[in-house]
């Protein structure tokens, strides 16, 4: 299977501009996905193929990457932005990362 | 509006069986695949099993292969998973989703239910 790995946490200030990684145990080309899940809720797609911002999500929101390196960008970070970010790869089965909690100061 | 309904979760005995139910509407339901993941309490989400659009083809992770089945029922715009042998280790959230296919290579799921929590425990 192929594994991804993800900070666990982040703290950061709203207004400021906050990057999550995901790193792959091998390439996945595009195929990197990122979810939302605020506490208590279901997740959110927020960014398809990498770097295509799901229809409805905010612009603050952006991804890069390909192969085995990806980030979720959200500048500026927003009081609302707390929530646990997960990125998931389709490229050789589905498998997701275990989640990167993002805390807003 | 795009809406998943999970019903049938609940506390079971190790080794007994249980169905979840999703109930979907908002959207033709018989142009989608679906698929279920899971969240063990405090954990993060694993891939469960994926059915096709028209029920088909079936996709499971290996943990669950020869336990659970993921099956649909087109004219009830309903999705299931039957599951059985049930262990500790399947205690979890389980989430309906609908996949769908984006720029013509990216499979990802697009809408999630609320979830149905599931535990095992004797």
């Amino acid at each position: 299977d192929t594994v991804l790995t993800q900070s666990p946490a982040l703290a950061v200030s709203p207004g400021e501009r906050v990057t999550i990684s995901c790193r792959a145990s091998e390439s996945v080309s595009t195929g990197m996905h990122w979810y939302q899940q605020k506490p208590g809720q279901q997740p959110k797609l927020l960014i398809y193929g990498a770097s295509n911002l799901e229809s409805g999500v905010p612009a603050r929101f952006s991804g890069s990457g390909s192969g085995t390196d990806f980030t979720l960008t959200i500048d500026p970070v927003e009081a609302d932005d707390t929530a646990t970010y997960f990125c998931q790869q389709s490229w050789n089965d589905l498998t997701f990362g275990s989640g990167t909690k993002l805390e807003i100061k | 509006e795009v809406q998943l309904v999970e019903s049938g979760g609940g506390l079971v005995q190790p080794g007994r069986s249980m169905k979840l139910s999703c109930a979907a509407s908002g959207f033709t339901f018989s142009n989608y695949g679906m698929a279920w993941v899971r969240q063990a309490p405090t954990k993060g989400l694993e891939w469960v099993a994926t059915i096709s659009y028209d029920g088909s083809s079936t996709y499971y992770r290996d943990s669950v292969k020869g336990r659970f089945t993921i099956s649909r029922d087109n004219a009830k715009s309903t999705l299931y998973l039957q599951m059985n042998s049930l262990r500790s280790e399947d205690t979890a959230t389980y989430y309906c989703t609908r996949v769908v296919l984006r720029s013509r290579y990216y499979y990802v799921m697009d809408a999630w239910g609320q979830g149905a929590s599931v535990t095992v425990s004797s």
